[in-house]
């Protein structure tokens, strides 16, 4: 099976702009998650997604929001961008209902805020 | 305030050496993860272990998981320089939902020829 596909691998916005980073999940997994990887906090965990809805969410401001499609694609938004959200963006996907709980991750986005 | 805690947070080894990190909590995990993260990279899983004092060995490594899964160690073995990497332990918690997991810190690990 292909793997976790995230896109694009790296973008550059300026302070204020909004960025939407995109992910496909793993065939057959209903669950995408996002988590915000920075040098200093480590592995955050943003929300997840099972079944177009939002199952959790982390302890992220309202700036940071995302959306499942029916395929199980989803993507993440971020509005007025700021200086701290410069950071690895990583989506790991999931069966969702059996199994471990065991997740896959994507290869991350990087971006970089100016 | 992170859930997990590893340590050391750095290890800097020569080739053929052993080590071991580890991994701790107050709270009981219903199945934790080992990653491992190669910069600007996402995390490449190792290993999931689910069952209290459960041991699982891939190849150099081997993966424990403590008798009340509040806690897990990776030991490898005859380290090669191909095991560089941040070594990242993730729990899965009954009271979360599936797709939430808790990450600990990281363990940068060097291994020099």
């Amino acid at each position: 099976k292909a793997g976790v596909t995230q896109t694009p691998r790296y973008l550059i916005k300026t302070r204020g702009q909004q960025v939407t980073l995109s992910c496909s999940p793993i065939s057959g997994h209903r669950s995408v998650s996002w988590y915000q990887q920075t040098p200093g906090q480590g592995l955050q965990f943003l929300f997840e997604y099972f079944s177009e809805t939002q199952r959790n969410k982390g302890n992220f401001p309202g700036r940071f929001s995302g959306r499942q499609f029916s395929n199980s694609r989803s993507e993440m938004n971020v509005s007025t961008l700021e200086l701290g959200d410069s950071a690895l963006y990583l989506c790991a996907s999931s069966p969702g209902t059996t199994g471990t709980g065991t997740q896959y991750f994507g290869p991350g986005t990087r971006l970089t805020v100016l | 305030t992170q859930l997990l805690e590893q340590s050391p947070q750095f290890l800097s080894i020569q080739e053929g050496e052993n080590l071991t990190v580890y991994c701790n909590s107050s709270s009981v995990f219903s199945s934790l993860q080992w990653y491992r993260q190669e910069p600007g990279e996402g995390p490449v899983l190792l290993v999931t272990v689910v069952t209290g004092g459960e041991v699982k060995k891939l190849k150099r490594l081997t993966f424990q998981f403590g008798d009340a899964r509040k806690d897990s160690s990776l030991h490898i073995t005859a380290a090669q320089p191909g095991d560089t990497g941040l070594y990242l332990c993730a729990g899965g918690r009954a009271t979360d939902s599936w797709g939430k997991l808790q990450f600990g810190a990281g363990t940068q690990v060097v291994v020099t020829p």
